[in-house]
């Protein structure tokens, strides 16, 4: 079946801008996570719905991040006011449920901010 | 708080040796452990998962890791590698919070191995 999906794949904008990236899990999975690779680093993680809600925001590292799940299915990661350090490929990732279910990942979104 | 430490940034083998990718853990409760393969402009693919079963795990591609509590270790290993297996890996722990899992990965930063021809 159909894998994670998420778009853009590649994004370039400039400082201060608004930018949304879009994930798409696989069809049923109720968990959805957001992590970051910042370039020669593990991914770290951002936020984790279970369903529409967000279970765990922890890892956003501040108020310009935002995330969403409204129907229980696709989610939208916002970054208000974009930095330079926010460059990064972006990671979503989906589980059937959380705790030790596998989590299967999309191929990320490249965010280049100039 | 779960961690994990990957103790090479950089393993280079010949093709036909061995592979050793060593990773140390640190858990509070009984850990649920994964290695994760990333190939260049790839997505993150699962080689393999401990969680409290048998404590040799065997993975796809000829991977296995040996989970060893007494040494708080996940080492991968595989007996010979080929020059696909040339990509960057990730040993990683399930974060649990108290009175329960939630079920976000806790990354190491990374072995990346290299392969010779």
């Amino acid at each position: 079946g159909a894998g994670v999906s998420q778009t853009p794949s590649n994004k370039v904008t400039e400082k201060g801008k608004y930018v949304e990236l879009r994930c798409d899990p696989i069809s049923g999975h109720t968990a959805l996570y957001w992590y970051r690779q910042s370039l020669g680093q593990g991914p770290e993680f951002l936020i984790y719905f279970q369903g529409t809600g967000a279970a765990d925001d922890s890892g956003l590292p501040n108020d310009r991040f935002f995330a969403v799940r409204p129907e229980g299915s696709v989610s939208t990661l916002k970054i208000q006011r974009t930095e330079r350090g926010d460059s990064a490929v972006y990671l979503c990732a989906s589980s059937l449920r959380p705790s030790t279910d596998t989590q299967y990942f999309g191929p990320g979104t490249r965010l280049t901010v100039l | 708080a779960q961690s994990v430490t990957q103790l090479d940034s950089h393993v280079s083998v010949s093709e036909g040796t061995p592979v050793l990718l060593r990773c140390n853990y640190s858990s509070s409760y009984s850990p649920s452990l994964f290695w994760y393969v990333q190939h260049p402009n790839k997505g993150l693919q699962l080689l393999l998962k401990y969680t409290s079963a048998a404590t040799l795990v065997k993975g796809i591609n000829g991977f296995e890791a040996e989970f060893k509590k007494s040494e708080t270790s996940f080492h991968l290993t595989k007996p010979s590698a080929h020059m696909s297996d040339a990509a960057e890996y990730f040993c990683v722990v399930s974060d649990r919070g108290l009175g329960g899992s939630q079920g976000n990965l806790i990354f190491g930063k990374g072995t990346k191995l290299s392969v010779k021809p």
